[in-house]
């Protein structure tokens, strides 16, 4: 069983669009996360939610909705897509309680025309 | 606020090489450090973490690293490189934060050192 999974994999699509990612997660963790990874392989923190309640937003534009309808799902939506939002969107958990250590998905690239 | 830093963006190494990847950390108690390793089309998984007693680490892997207070740095380090550790490498710096009286974990990572190995 994978840990945490995303999909889809692969999302390609044109400016303006609306597109959603979804994550799951079978740990049984209380905190999960969306981080952006751009072309040049940097990794930032956009969300994280614990326990179905937002925890950080980092000054991410209103276009990225993220919604958490459980513990186990963290899904993000995207509006109006832009050439800058093409990257590569990990989803992640981690059991919180003073432990720091992340769990990651595989990813979802994005890629807008 | 923490912040990380890998002062090597690329490094090629010989297989069999030793090997040592540089990571700084700014934070203002003692953080909790990780180096997580990033395959190609993959996603991260965490080679090993610090967090309070013995400054060096042993890994999976084969990889180690020292946790040095004095200097703020988390090093990587692994004796004889395999072909299969080409990948992306990130140092990470996490603390435990309070808000609205949850305790979350907040992850910070460094830009990456890209590892190359020749066979």
């Amino acid at each position: 069983d994978t840990a945490v999974s995303q999909t889809p994999k692969y999302l390609v699509t044109q400016m303006g669009n609306d597109k959603s990612i979804k994550c799951e997660q079978n740990l049984g963790h209380d905190t999960m996360y969306w981080y952006k990874q751009d072309s040049k392989k940097f990794l930032k923190i956009m969300f994280s939610y614990n326990n179905k309640e937002l925890i950080i937003n980092e000054t991410v534009p209103n276009r990225f909705s993220p919604k958490s309808p459980d513990k186990a799902h963290l899904n993000l939506h995207i509006n109006s897509l832009e050439l800058g939002d093409s990257a590569v969107y990990f989803c992640a958990s981690s059991p919180g309680q003073y432990n720091g250590e992340l769990f990651f998905g595989e990813g979802s690239r994005l890629t807008v025309l | 606020a923490q912040s990380v830093t890998q002062p090597d963006i690329h490094i090629t190494v010989s297989e069999g090489a030793s090997l040592e990847l540089r990571c700084n950390y700014s934070y203002g108690a003692t953080p909790y450090l990780f180096w997580y390793v990033q395959s190609p089309g993959q996603g991260l998984q965490l080679l090993l973490k610090y967090f309070s007693g013995d400054t060096l680490v042993q890994g999976i892997k084969g990889f180690e690293a020292e946790f040095k207070r004095s200097q703020s740095s988390f090093n990587l380090r692994k004796p004889s490189v395999h072909w299969s550790d080409a990948a992306e490498y990130f140092c990470a710096v996490g603390s435990t934060e309070i808000i609205r009286k949850t305790s979350y974990d907040k992850v910070i990572f460094g830009p990456g050192t890209s590892l190359s190995v020749i066979p």
